[in-house]
């Protein structure tokens, strides 16, 4: 499909355990954002993409989290030593601008729910 | 921390018009508004943006005050399907958009 595919769609994990999530962006979409939804609570902006680089990781919630992103493509969000607290929807989306300006708009991916147990 | 302020939940007859307002008395210049909203256990999906003159798409109307401390998202004919969590956005420091809260829009039949 044309738009931004995120997986797995659903992960139960095991508190302790190292989990990947990862997105697709729609292609030729320079900028690339990672989101975090905590059940019933409003999207907490965790990393941001431009190319290849990360001019904004000021959302990530501690060192267990990182995020790379490869040949301006995929992103993979890693989450060390899961904790039950991490348990949430994390969305991601991409825009052909960096900043979403003009119409630059974003587009979102479903989400990956992670579950830890 | 989120740069707006917006009402916690609204009701809407169906086939009435929604208006939906956002206070950003923060908003510099050059910056623009952003609205998106989220269906239940989907992503969120833009809608419309701004920067001082109104705007009309496919999907909703905007209309921004002359001092751009507020604008106001109007759905001009509300249905069912447009039951979800409205946000009103600037954008980050780093270009990343900012979500708050938003405004619950429960429409009803």
């Amino acid at each position: 499909g044309a738009g931004v595919s995120q997986s797995p769609s659903n992960k139960v994990t095991e508190k302790g355990k190292d989990v990947e999530l990862r997105c697709d962006p729609i292609s030729g979409h320079t900028a690339l954002y990672w989101y975090r939804q905590r059940l019933g609570q409003g999207l907490e902006f965790l990393i941001y993409f431009q190319g290849n680089s990360a001019p904004d990781k000021s959302g990530l919630p501690s060192d267990r989290f990182s995020a790379e992103r490869t040949g301006e493509s995929v992103s993979t969000l890693t989450i060390q030593r899961t904790q039950q607290e991490d348990s949430a929807v994390y969305l991601c989306a991409s825009s052909s601008r960096p900043s979403g300006i003009r119409t630059g708009e974003l587009f979102f991916g479903e989400g990956s729910r992670l579950t830890v147990l | 921390d989120a740069k707006t302020t917006q009402p916690t939940s609204m009701d809407c007859a169906e086939g009435r018009a929604a208006n939906l307002p956002c206070n950003h008395s923060t908003i510099s210049g050059n910056e623009y508004v952003y609205w998106y909203r989220q269906i239940h256990s989907q992503g969120p999906q833009y809608i419309i943006h701004g920067l001082k003159n109104n705007e009309t798409n496919e999907m909703a109307s905007l209309i921004i005050t002359e001092d751009r401390k507020s604008s106001t998202l109007i759905l001009p004919h509300a249905t069912l399907r447009d039951t979800a969590v409205y946000y009103c956005i600037l954008p980050g420091g780093q270009g990343n958009l900012i979500f708050g809260k938003g405004t619950k829009l429960s429409v009803k039949p």
